[in-house]
């Protein structure tokens, strides 16, 4: 079955230091991946997707992802974490039945 | 704008109820998706729609059902069977072209407790 983990609860950064968030899939064939990003009591904004093309996707509020097929892993990043980039997120990949598997999610604490 | 709309925000149910949560959107997408969130078990599936008058059991449907009457709208209803429904619920919607599902767009989600 096709499938992401996040290894990490929660990660902690200080502002202005670099922000990654890490994620690893499982799946047969081409990877489509995803990442989203929750703040407390509303639903999930989309940041960034990898479907083909270049390894190293660029998405919303200055985020990006590398997609690395040796690795089986498409971690988020983001240069210079800010105090509002607090937040759950989830990295997902296309399943079975063209739905979306979810991770567990990584609370990411910026330090101000 | 376009859109997902979940309703209503907040909604407590008492034991034996069955409540309906509310899921409507104006982004023409095929296919409908309802997750349940609890605290560090992220997102759970309990159904899915890819058409209109046609329907899935996700992950874990057991103690819900729905309807899928129209495009725009997939309510979900939590029945007395589902023994733990306090819960945030999450409704989504997708876009496919050739059977190729660029993503979710969610909505707000509702959040169900039980009193």
């Amino acid at each position: 079955a096709q499938s992401v983990a996040q290894p990490e609860d929660q990660v902690n950064v200080a502002e202005g230091n670099p922000l990654t968030v890490k994620c690893t899939y499982s799946v047969s064939g081409n990877p489509y991946l995803f990442w989203y990003v929750q703040y407390p009591n509303r639903g999930l904004q989309f940041l960034l997707k990898y479907i083909t093309g270049d390894n190293l996707v660029k998405g919303s509020y200055g985020f990006e992802a590398e997609f690395n097929k040796s690795q089986t892993s498409f971690h988020l990043k983001k240069p210079s974490a800010l105090v509002s980039d607090s937040a759950l997120y989830f990295c997902a990949v296309r399943a079975e039945n063209n739905r979306l598997a979810f991770g567990k999610g990584n609370q990411v604490v910026v330090i101000p | 704008d376009g859109g997902i709309t979940q309703s209503p925000k907040y909604l407590f149910r008492k034991e034996g109820q069955n409540v309906t949560l509310s899921c409507e959107q104006n982004l023409n997408h095929d296919a409908m998706y309802w997750y349940r969130q609890d605290p560090g078990q992220g997102l759970r599936l309990i159904y899915y729609s890819q058409i209109v008058n046609d329907f899935q059991k996700g992950d874990i449907a057991e103690g819900y059902s729905v309807s899928r009457e129209k495009k725009e709208s997939f309510p979900l209803t939590v029945t007395s069977a589902q023994k733990n429904p306090t819960a945030f619920y999450l409704c989504a919607s997708s876009i496919t072209r050739g059977k190729t599902n660029y993503g979710y767009t969610f909505g707000s989600g509702t959040r169900l407790t039980v009193v």
